[in-house]
């Protein structure tokens, strides 16, 4: 079975703090995701990566940076956290290509103070 | 850039009562996936549609994909409570877009 582990199910933070989400698929995986789910917004894409050290912006990287140093392993970085980045963060891998299945980790539930 | 948009947001039904959710894209698609996500969980894949005017089941479950490519359904005849969740679309060209999904509540 495909497992994506999330560091964290809770998270809280304060505002300015940097905060590192980090994701980890045991699948040899060579897509990654990063969403935040928003209630009526459905998922929304942040940032993805097709290989290692290589990394491309989704619909809303505004205030976000990513790593990935290795295959298994995609963390989200918030450089300064602030109260509108309080969400649910969801990692997910897939295949290569678009028609792919995408696993998705537990999620993280972040809440900026 | 490509959008997806799902509705109806909200809906609540009998237990028994079917169930469609509809799905609509500003652009053709590759291809056109479904989610349901479980109060508390995370989306889990239910199924990809790929060909212009494809139809499959499971079970209980019937999804369309419309002959342009732009639209998508879910249909679940006489629904359980097990069915309880949010289901999404995603739609495929270059990355997945997803849906804003449908929160499905079925009441016993």
């Amino acid at each position: 079975d495909v497992k994506v582990t999330q560091s964290s199910r809770y998270l809280v933070k304060r505002t300015g703090e940097k905060v590192f989400l980090e994701c980890v698929q045991d699948m040899d995986h060579e897509n990654m995701f990063w969403y935040r789910q928003d209630p009526g917004l459905g998922l929304r894409l942040i940032y993805f990566s097709y290989d290692v050290k290589m990394k491309e912006k989704g619909d809303i990287p505004e205030g976000y940076s990513v790593s990935r140093e290795k295959k298994e392993r995609f963390s989200l970085i918030l450089e300064s956290a602030s109260t509108n980045q309080t969400s649910m963060y969801l990692c997910a891998s897939s295949f290569p290509g678009g028609g792919y299945e995408q696993y998705f980790g537990p999620g993280t539930r972040l809440t900026v103070t | 850039g490509q959008q997806v948009m799902q509705i109806p947001q909200y809906q609540h039904v009998q237990e028994g009562e079917d169930f469609t959710t509809y799905c609509n894209s500003s652009t053709t698609l590759s291809n056109i996936q479904w989610y349901k996500q479980r109060p508390g969980g995370h989306p889990v894949f239910l199924i990809q549609l790929v060909k212009s005017g494809e139809v499959k089941k499971q079970k209980r479950l019937t999804f369309q994909f419309g002959e342009a490519k732009k639209n998508s359904s879910l249909h679940i005849t006489a629904t359980q409570t097990t069915d309880v969740g949010t289901y999404f679309c995603a739609g495929s060209r270059r990355q997945l877009t997803f849906g804003s999904g449908t929160q499905l509540t079925v009441l016993p």
